[in-house]
């Protein structure tokens, strides 16, 4: 499979706790995208990458976020001190810089339940 | 920042049907508009796209039409099918400031068959 990758699929901890997300973006992306979706709602941005720069982030980021991407290939988002409100999808997408139209290819996501 | 409004946010049609969903945008330097399907578990994936070059865009049953000047575009679906169920959401981009893509807050569609 040559699609965008995210591991855990599933993550249910209790607050307070650490946990990370991986993304595989698809081999010869250069973008790399971060999404939360919470039930109901379209995916909101938080952060993207081209290459190994991380060239925007969301407000939506706290400080108990944090994401890098050390190799300009998969990509870790770690969330600090979780809180119930942390509880989401984690959606990551790749795309190709330099197309006109920037077509993002999503991952299945990474689910959170903060107990 | 760009603001996207997507209505209705549930749609329920006969199979066989037309079903539009509509979206607003606001940042008027907003020239790329895709939409994008989400099955139950799964990732968004890309349906249709259309640039702000172009009015209209057709694939098969599925049509995107752009207003630039009033910054509505829709998405047309006709001859629905049970398998077109799924939340479709509209999406935005601009070439200035943020480059990631905004979205709508979602249309549930669903066919009876």
């Amino acid at each position: 499979d040559t699609g965008v990758s995210q591991d855990p699929r599933h993550k249910i901890t209790k607050r307070g706790q650490n946990v990370t997300f991986r993304c595989d973006p698809i081999s010869e992306h250069n973008r790399l995208y971060w999404y939360r979706q919470t039930l109901g709602q379209g995916p909101e941005f938080l952060t993207y990458f081209q290459n190994e720069a991380q060239l925007e982030k969301s407000r939506l980021l706290s400080d108990r976020f944090s994401a890098e991407r050390p190799k300009g290939s998969f990509s870790t988002l770690e969330i600090q001190r979780t809180e119930q409100g942390d509880s989401a999808m984690y959606l990551c997408a790749s795309s190709v810089n330099g197309r006109i139209t920037g077509e993002l290819f999503f991952g299945e996501g990474s689910r959170l339940t903060v107990l | 920042g760009e603001n996207v409004e997507q209505h209705p946010s549930t749609l329920s049609v006969q199979e066989g049907d037309s079903a539009v969903i509509k979206c607003t945008y606001s940042d008027s330097a907003s020239n790329y508009f895709p939409w994008y399907k989400q099955e139950l578990g799964k990732g968004p994936q890309l349906i249709i796209d259309i640039r702000s070059n172009v009015g209209e865009k057709k694939d098969q049953r599925i049509a995107v039409t752009l207003n630039k000047t009033a910054k509505h575009f829709s998405l047309h679906i006709t001859e629905t099918q049970p398998e077109d169920s799924a939340v479709y959401f509209c999406a935005a981009k601009t070439n200035t400031g943020r480059r990631a893509l905004t979205f709508g807050s979602g249309t549930r569609l669903q066919v009876q068959p």
